[in-house]
């Protein structure tokens, strides 16, 4: 079975400056897709990047990439020039290109504090 | 704004009562999910519906009972609920079930059993 892990279960930032969230998986499986949501405090799960397991490019939105390290298993969010908005908690979710169940599977979340 | 809307934002209940939630999306998207989110934690998965057929039930008690009554609309039945069940439940909808298809998630709504 696949699992999500981040270690960080909170990070704070200075506004304008760069933080990067972990995240590590686990899974024995070759193709998948990864994919980093952000929830806000008014709840809604919104997507912010999502990476193709055999694309070895990383992803990109504006001002946040991906560090995706397919040996090692790992999927990090860098969020640069960061804003007030950015606050919120970041989760990390795997998703198996087999079953086709659309199984999304989550890690524990980081919960990210912009200061001003 | 969101292009999933649940309906209602809040709600509260008694053990005994019968309510239901409301997730509707018109984006034209075949797949629909329920999730439960406890506070701080990563939403669950409980139901998923493919081309408006429940075709994943993540072992939800029975007092929770989807429908899917069309391909824009998804409901949760409760009855009978216990104070555990107080949590967040989220919709979420997708083009198909493919991975390379996002999920769009709705605001939630705000569940208390009294």
């Amino acid at each position: 079975a696949q699992t999500v892990t981040q270690s960080q279960p909170e990070m704070s930032v200075q506004e304008a400056e760069t933080v990067t969230l972990s995240c590590t998986y686990d899974t024995s499986e070759s193709d998948y897709y990864l994919f980093w949501y952000k929830q806000p405090p008014s709840r809604q799960m919104i997507l912010v990047i999502r990476q193709e397991a055999y694309k070895q490019q990383n992803a990109t939105e504006n001002r946040f990439s991906v560090n995706f390290q397919k040996a090692a298993k790992s999927f990090s969010l860098k969020i640069s020039d960061s804003q007030l908005g950015d606050a919120a908690m970041y989760f990390c979710a795997y998703r198996s290109l087999s079953g086709n169940t659309g199984k999304l599977i989550f890690g524990q979340g980081t919960t990210l504090q912009v200061k001003p | 704004d969101t292009e999933v809307t649940q309906t209602p934002k809040h709600l509260v209940m008694g053990m005994t009562n019968k309510k239901s939630l409301k997730c509707e999306q018109h984006m034209g998207h075949r797949a629909m999910y329920w999730y439960k989110q406890k506070a701080k934690k990563p939403p669950e998965l409980m139901f998923v519906y493919s081309y408006e057929k429940l075709s994943i039930n993540e072992s939800v008690p029975s007092r929770f009972s989807p429908e899917c009554p069309n391909s824009s609309l998804l409901n949760l039945h409760l009855h009978a609920l216990q104070p555990e069940d107080s949590a967040l439940y989220l919709c979420a909808s997708s083009q198909g079930r493919q991975p390379n298809q996002p999920q769009h998630f709705g605001d939630g709504t705000r569940l208390s059993i009294l």
